[in-house]
């Protein structure tokens, strides 16, 4: 099965300042990478994602990009805001026989200081 | 709410009761799962329903007994639970071999076993 190492476990900045977090996973057959966003006490929220045709995706602040050589993504996050703050998950989606499913890092807390 | 509704928010359950947890989706998804979500571990996929039909149990205690009667309603049957067990209990849902691919999860169950 699908194997996902995600680091920093924590992570604090300054607001303003960029955040960094990086995946690898372990299935090359992947083609499909999310990343979730949970607030203190709420649901996991998809936040970006990117398929494994594509190497970079931006959403105004929030950007991934994905190296299927080396089996790594990123997030990253520009000019954070205290709102920024939680814990974010990467996932890699394969095909698990006869469904697909996906498997998640470890999460990622982000803290951003005012 | 985001199409994914979990009941009950909240559980407190004797560790000789029985009790069920449900998620309901409206998306037209026709995958959904449950995860266990606790304070120091991933989210950990318990089991994976495809069109209706168990594709995945994993290595999950006879204690908790999914249930998917419709490509709409998931449920989770509990029952002689540990403490250990108190965890937050997500549902997500996805369409299982289209695109998007990611999940749509529920506010989840915050289960206490005393």
């Amino acid at each position: 099965g699908e194997n996902v190492e995600q680091h920093p476990s924590t992570l604090s900045v300054q607001e303003g300042d960029s955040a960094v977090i990086k995946c690898t996973y372990s299935d090359s057959a992947s083609n499909y990478f999310p990343w979730y966003k949970q607030e203190l006490g709420k649901r996991p929220q998809l936040i970006i994602d990117i398929r494994s045709n594509v190497g970079e995706k931006k959403d105004q602040r929030i950007a991934v990009t994905l190296n299927k050589t080396a089996k790594h993504f990123s997030l990253h996050i520009t000019e954070t805001q205290p709102e920024d703050s939680a814990v974010y998950f990467c996932a890699a989606r394969y095909s698990g026989g006869s469904n697909y499913k996906l498997t998640f890092g470890k999460g990622t807390l982000l803290t951003v200081n005012p | 709410e985001t199409g994914v509704t979990q009941t009950p928010r909240h559980l407190v359950m004797g560790m000789t009761n029985k009790k069920s947890l449900k998620c309901e989706q409206h998306l037209g998804h026709n995958a959904m799962y449950w995860y266990k979500q606790s304070a120091k571990k991933p989210l950990e996929l318990m089991f994976v329903y495809s069109l209706e039909e168990r594709v995945e149990n994993n290595s999950v205690p006879s204690r908790f007994s999914p249930e998917c009667p419709n490509s709409s309603h998931l449920f989770l049957h509990l029952h002689t639970l540990q403490p250990e067990d108190s965890a937050l209990y997500l549902c997500a849902s996805s369409h299982d071999r289209e695109v998007p691919y990611g999940y749509t999860f529920g506010s989840g169950t915050r289960l206490t076993v005393v």
